[in-house]
C-alpha cells in the first residue's frame, strides 16, 4: 500500500482479555517494527522483523506479548491477559531494511489500546 | 546498546525566533540520525535526517548538524511559525545493531504567536 496501515485505530478492552493489533507495511518494505508510546513519551521499541523472522524481540515486556509476520508482510501484535498498564498507542513502522543501513522509517497512525 | 538523550524536554519560543533541540548518542557505530515531528494525536513524521558521512543538512527552515566526535546532533528551526508547534523526536540507528532505531524522549515545542 501507499503507507503503513494499522487496525484497529482504537481498541477498548477489559482487563484480562486478549487483543490483536494488525499492521500492513508499505509494499516492498522487508523490515517491520513495533513500538509502544505512552502519553508524553518517545516510542518504546518492542520488536523488529526482517522478513518473516523476528530479528530483535528484546523490547517485548513479558511473555504476554507476542508478534508474528508469517508471510513477511502483514504483522500481528498479540497481547494476552491484558493489564491496565498495557494501555498505550501501539505504533508500527516499516523500512526497506537494506543491510547497508540508513533506512528511512515510516510510521503508521497507531492503534490506541485502552484497558479498563 | 545505544542510548539517546534529548534536551530540552519542553521549549517555548516567540514566532519568528529560532529553536534548537539537541541529542546525544552513545554508540559510535550509529550512522543514521532521523528527526520526527509528531502533532497531537498523529503519527510521527520524518522531517529531516542525516547520515554519518556529512556534518550538516538543510531543508528550507530546518537544518540538522552532526558532530561525530562528540556524538551529538541537533535540530535547528529558523523563523518559527505556530504550525511548528509539536513534539520532536530524535533517533539513532546503526547497521551494526541490525538497523534498530533508538529514540530520544521528545521535545515539546510551542511557538507563541
Amino acid at each position: 500500500g501507499a503507507g503503513v496501515s494499522q487496525t484497529p485505530s482504537n481498541k477498548v478492552t477489559e482487563k484480562g482479555k486478549y487483543v490483536e493489533l494488525r499492521c500492513d507495511p508499505i509494499s516492498g518494505h522487508t523490515a517491520l517494527y513495533w513500538y509502544r508510546q505512552s502519553l508524553g513519551q518517545g516510542p518504546e521499541f518492542l520488536i523488529y522483523f526482517q522478513g518473516t523472522g523476528a530479528a530483535d524481540d528484546s523490547g517485548l515486556p513479558n511473555d504476554r506479548f507476542f508478534a508474528v509476520r508469517p508471510e513477511g508482510s502483514v504483522s500481528t501484535l498479540k497481547i494476552q491477559r491484558t493489564e491496565r498498564g498495557d494501555s498505550a498507542v501501539y505504533l508500527c513502522a516499516s523500512s526497506l531494511g537494506q543491510p547497508s543501513g540508513a533506512n528511512v522509517l515510516t510510521f503508521g497512525a497507531g492503534s490506541r489500546l485502552t484497558v479498563l | 546498546g545505544e542510548n539517546v538523550e534529548q534536551h530540552p524536554s519542553t521549549l517555548s519560543v516567540q514566532e519568528g525566533d529560532s529553536a534548537v533541540i539537541k541529542c546525544t548518542y552513545s554508540d559510535s557505530a550509529s550512522n543514521y540520525f532521523p528527526w520526527y515531528k509528531q502533532e497531537l494525536g498523529k503519527r510521527p513524521q520524518l522531517i529531516i535526517d542525516i547520515r554519518s558521512n556529512v556534518g550538516e543538512k538543510k531543508d528550507q527552515r530546518i537544518a540538522v548538524t552532526l558532530n561525530k566526535t562528540a556524538k551529538h546532533f541537533s535540530l535547528h528551526i529558523t523563523e518559527t511559525q505556530p504550525e511548528d508547534s509539536a513534539v520532536y523526536f530524535c533517533a539513532a540507528s546503526s547497521r551494526n545493531t541490525g538497523n534498530q532505531f533508538y529514540f530520544g524522549t521528545g521535545t515539546s515545542l510551542t511557538v507563541i504567536p
